[in-house]
Order: C-alpha cells, then structure tokens, then sequence
C-alpha cells in the first residue's frame, strides 16, 4: 500500500519558472515531511522539511506548502534554474525525533528546467 | 558531501552470488538505514539500525540481511541473488530519529 502519493511524474519549465510538486499522505500519525533532490549517480539529499504544525516554510528558492485538513503538502521552486534539473522525492515519517525516523517516500518527480 | 561512505560504487556479479555492501555514517550519528531504489519499486526502506541494535524493519527479503558493527558501519549482505535484485542500495545516518543523510550509493547489477 502506497502511503505517500507524488505527482506529476515529470514536468518540463522554463528558467524563471515555478514548478510546483505535489503529494498526498494517508496515515494522519505522520509529524516530518522532507522533500529531497536527487541527481544522476548522486544519493538523495534533504532540501527542506515541514512539522505539520505549521502551514508553510521556506528555505532560499524553495518552498513546503503544507495542508494538513487535505493531508497534501507541495514543493514550489522560485525562480528555477537549470541547476535545478533533478529527480524530487517527497517523503513522510512518524515519531520524528524518537527512535526511528523510517521515511516512506513517494514515486518522484523528474524535473527539468530548459534554459 | 553527505558524509555517508558507501562501497563499492558498483558491483556486478551472477544469479545465486552473496555480495556484500558497506556504509560507514556521518561521525558522530548512530543510526544507519538502507534503502533500495529501483524504477519499478522506487525508494524501500529495508531495515535500521541504532548503534549496534536493530531498531525497524521494512520489507526486506529473508535473504537480505544486515548488521552494525561497533564502530557504527553497516553492511548489508545479499544472498542466493536474484536478477530482480538489481537496484540501487542506499545506505541514510542520523542522530537517532533526526534527519537522513544519504551516501551516493551501491549500484547493483545482476547478470
């Protein structure tokens, strides 16, 4: 049973533009939703996180949307670049802090940002 | 740099072959998890551990196993090989419960 579902799977902006990434959670137990960027060869890495008590974080260019009502959170990107042209994975845990912090991430999304 | 060593970088190796993976985490975090990516399955969890103890278990294979040793690397070990076994291995550190830092990766291929 998938528990986080991402979308789109691929998106294609121009430079300057804002692509945003959505995805959808089930289990209301989960408190930490990390989003990470991943490139070719390269293992994930964290680009931002939200707790669900608030609504909204930002982090330079890139900011979490978080609805916890819809149980949806998404990722937007100001002003992207082609730099930016990677693999995004949503993810979400329960018990952050606590004795294990066991992501379940979503499927992807394949970004690409042409100059 | 995430700080997360992983070796090798590649491997490939026969159907019904044992291979080995290690992960060496971040100084100072006590927690490894691994992870397989694959395109069809895209990221699992497989198991964690939390210095020297394992602490949660995902849908890893019976034939998968792994273990922390007392200077906090892992290994992970992947026996009876299948072709379907081919996929990226991912070993994460934190500090306990905190955030994941990824290592670059295992990339295995079964022939």
């Amino acid at each position: 049973q998938q528990q986080v579902k991402q979308s789109p799977q691929s998106l294609i902006v121009q430079k300057g533009g804002i692509p945003i990434i959505n995805c959808a959670y089930e289990n209301t137990a989960f408190d930490y939703f990390p989003w990470y960027q991943q490139f070719p060869g390269k293992g994930p890495a964290l680009l931002i996180a939200i707790r669900p008590d608030v609504s909204e974080k930002k982090e330079g260019r890139f900011t979490i949307s978080f609805n916890k009502s819809a149980k949806q959170f998404s990722l937007h990107i100001m002003d992207s670049q082609p730099g930016d042209s990677a693999t995004y994975f949503c993810a979400a845990s329960r018990n952050y802090g606590g004795a294990t912090n066991k992501l379940i991430f979503g499927t992807g999304t394949l970004l690409a940002v042409q100059p | 740099d995430s700080g997360v060593t992983q070796t090798p970088k590649h491997l490939i190796t026969a159907t019904g072959q044992r291979v080995t993976l290690r992960c060496s985490p971040r100084s100072g975090d006590l927690s490894v998890y691994w992870y397989q990516q694959s395109l069809d399955q895209g990221l699992q969890f497989l198991i964690q551990y939390y210095n020297g103890e394992e602490r949660a278990k995902g849908n890893i294979l019976e034939r998968f196993s792994a273990q922390q040793f007392p200077d906090l690397h892992s290994e992970l070990n992947l026996s009876s090989l299948e072709l379907g076994d081919s996929a990226l291995y991912f070993c994460a550190s934190s500090v306990g419960g905190g955030p994941l830092h990824f290592g670059n990766g295992t990339r295995l291929t079964v022939t």
